[in-house]
């Protein structure tokens, strides 16, 4: 069964700081692969998806994601962290018609 | 104008009851989708419907009812309450499939006592 692992339940980062958050997913055909974010007490916001084509694909709020079909990993970075970019980060893929979400990693930065 | 609007937004209600949740999408979406959260924030899929028609429907148990009246509304009813039901709910909607983006409400906080 399709499956995404998201192996950090938290990160934290200083401001200014480059951060990344790790997703690895399993091998299934051609995954469609998402990040979404969790704000406090608010809905989830799409950031991402790759589909196909560029390795890097960029997103909202500054943030990009890295497949690497060898590693089987797509990390989401962003080269400068904000204090704002403090929430809730779900790795997901598709899987049978559906979204499978990764655990979530909590990711926090301090000023 | 909010995209997807779920309501209500905090529910808090005893074993046994009956209770509805409700969500409306005005993005002209034909896919609708209900997730839950639990309390250690995993989420995952419980039915969606596109245009009105139930197209996943995961193991819950059948005291769990979605109703699409439309394909602007999907709403989600629960008979006797359970204490396991306690959870955050979260409505969804995406143009066609689950491979587009999704758009969520701010979910509906469901406390069983």
């Amino acid at each position: 069964a399709q499956s995404v692992a998201q192996p950090e339940d938290q990160v934290n980062v200083a401001e200014g700081n480059p951060l990344t958050v790790k997703c690895t997913y399993s091998v299934s055909g051609n995954p469609y692969l998402f990040w979404y974010v969790q704000y406090p007490n608010r809905g989830l916001q799409f950031l991402l998806k790759y589909i196909t084509g560029d390795n890097l694909v960029k997103g909202s709020y500054g943030f990009e994601a890295e497949f690497n079909k060898s590693q089987t990993s797509f990390h989401l970075k962003k080269p400068s962290a904000l204090v704002s970019d403090s929430a809730l980060y779900f790795c997901v893929r598709d899987g049978g018609g559906k979204l499978i979400f990764g655990q979530g990693t909590e990711l926090s930065v301090k000023p | 104008d909010t995209a997807v609007s779920q309501t209500p937004k905090y529910l808090v209600t005893q074993m046994g009851n009956d209770k509805s949740i409700k969500c409306e999408q005005n993005l002209g979406h034909d896919t609708m989708y209900w997730y839950k959260q639990d309390s250690k924030k995993f989420l995952k899929i419980m039915f969606s419907y596109n245009n009105k028609e139930l197209i996943i429907n995961e193991t819950v148990p059948n005291r769990f009812s979605p109703k699409s009246p439309d394909k602007a509304h999907l709403n989600l009813h629960i008979n006797s309450l359970e204490l396991g039901d306690s959870a955050v709910y979260f409505c969804a909607s995406s143009r066609q499939t689950a491979n587009e983006k999704l758009f969520f409400g701010s979910g509906t906080q469901l406390s069983v006592l």
